[in-house]
């Protein structure tokens, strides 16, 4: 079966790093997407992955390994308005999205 | 200007009603999609709609039914609720696909919350 595995929670500190971690298993792979999800509200696009490495784009970064079924999301200098869920999604063989139930991130003062 | 709305934001029914949930997006796009949240938070898709191809999850009951006046409009037309059906349905759409299948960024709607008592 196909698979995407996030924690479901982590806690962070105003002004500090964290590291969202997202492992897949899936038949195939196009492309890997990073959503970010206020309380009550609709999902939002942050990033797209389909090659390997490191894209940066402000505070927020997302990495990937093709090899190992992983893909991060790295998010600087934290405020409390990145309190939010943290969706990964992979695109598989037949194009269709497979997502994770998420990682709730709490950003505490 | 919303570039996916959808309507209503809250619809509270009774089991066994027959309801819709509109959505329109005003971004060109020839994708649309009915998503399913439910309580643990996994977004499940139900239907994609591209240039009159629909593309349904076999795993959602026929109760279910997409229609698409044009390729601005997908709603969402549901019979015979069920309590389990109280969930949060997301329409999207995006610009990159083909044959219904996805490769680009969604626009989300506000969601609908569906309450069945």
């Amino acid at each position: 079966g196909q698979n995407i595995d996030q924690p479901t929670e982590m806690t962070a500190t105003e002004g500090a790093i964290v590291q969202i971690n997202c492992t897949y298993q899936t038949s195939g792979f196009n492309g890997l997407f990073w959503y970010q999800q206020h309380a009550g509200e609709a999902p939002t696009f942050l990033s797209y992955n389909v090659l390997d490495g490191l894209e940066e784009k402000g505070r927020f970064s997302s990495f990937l390994s093709r090899s190992k079924g992983y893909s991060y999301l790295l998010l600087k200098e934290l405020q409390m308005k990145d309190s939010a869920s943290y969706l990964c999604a992979v695109v598989d063989s037949n194009y269709q999205l497979i997502w994770g139930a998420g990682t709730k991130l709490i950003i505490k003062p | 200007d919303t570039a996916v709305s959808q309507t209503p934001k809250y619809l509270v029914t009774q089991m066994g009603n027959d309801k819709s949930i509109k959505c329109e997006q005003n971004l060109g796009h020839d994708t649309m999609y009915w998503y399913k949240q439910d309580s643990k938070k996994f977004l499940k898709i139900m239907f994609s709609y591209n240039n009159k191809e629909l593309i349904i999850n076999e795993t959602v009951p026929n109760r279910f039914s997409p229609k698409s006046p044009d390729k601005a409009h997908l709603n969402l037309h549901i019979n015979s609720l069920e309590l389990g059906d109280s969930a949060v349905y997301f329409c999207a759409s995006s610009s990159h696909s083909s044959g219904g299948r996805n490769t680009g960024e969604l626009f989300f709607g506000e969601g609908s919350r569906l309450t069945v008592l």
